[in-house]
């Protein structure tokens, strides 16, 4: 059975800090890796890794996929109050007839206090 | 207008009710989902439409129906819903097919309460 595992479940740190958030799988074809951010309802797109080794980068946030290793990170730098939320990881096995059955890990709940 | 708009934001129904859940998106999408997240879990996949046909059904109760009238509408219809039915209700879409297929856009999703 595909299975998504993400650590910490849980992070509170101080706002400046650097977080890493973790992310492993088991899937039997994979296509590629996502991250979500969820403040209050809707999740919202951060990345989409497909090839090993390279980083993708946005502002303060930056993740990497591990194809052999079969895990990816998520960092934050210089957190801040609006970096709090769940932050979830999805990994997407082959297409199938246009659908996509994503697989969601538990989520990391990130608490950034002032 | 990357936004999939779902309503109402709120619904409070009783057991016996019948209600239904709207979502629409105008990127052009050609697949569309239904998640069910509970509190502090991640969201749960319910129903895929892929190009308006019923592709993905993962044994939910026939108490939901989804329909998707057309490649921009889905709505989950709801009937004799039970109180663990209670929860946040998810809509997404993604393009349908090929390169970002897998980067699906949700919306700020139902909460539903069912008494």
């Amino acid at each position: 059975e595909d299975k998504v595992v993400q650590s910490p479940l849980s992070l509170v740190v101080h706002e400046g800090d650097t977080v890493t958030l973790n992310c492993s799988y088991e899937v039997t074809n994979f296509r590629s890796l996502l991250w979500y951010k969820q403040e209050k309802k809707a999740p919202t797109f951060l990345f989409m890794l497909t090839s090993s080794g390279i980083e993708k980068k946005s502002g303060r946030l930056s993740s990497i996929l591990d194809k052999k290793e079969l895990f990816s990170i998520l960092n934050i730098t210089a957190t801040q109050t609006g970096d709090s939320a769940v932050y979830l990881c999805a990994v997407a096995p082959l297409d199938r007839q246009g659908a996509q059955k994503l697989v969601f890990g538990q989520g990391t709940r990130l608490t950034i206090n002032p | 207008d990357t936004e999939v708009t779902q309503t109402p934001k709120h619904l409070v129904m009783g057991m016996t009710n019948k209600k239904s859940l709207k979502c629409e998106q105008h990127m052009g999408h050609r697949a569309m989902y239904w998640y069910k997240q509970k509190a502090k879990k991640p969201p749960e996949l319910m129903f895929v439409y892929s190009y308006e046909k019923l592709s993905i059904n993962e044994s939910v109760p026939s108490r939901f129906s989804p329909e998707c009238p057309n490649s921009s509408l889905l709505n989950l219809h709801l009937h004799a819903l039970q109180p663990e039915d209670s929860a946040l209700y998810l809509c997404a879409s993604s393009p349908g097919t090929g390169y970002l297929n897998e980067k699906l856009f949700f919306g700020s999703g139902t909460q539903l309460s069912v008494l």
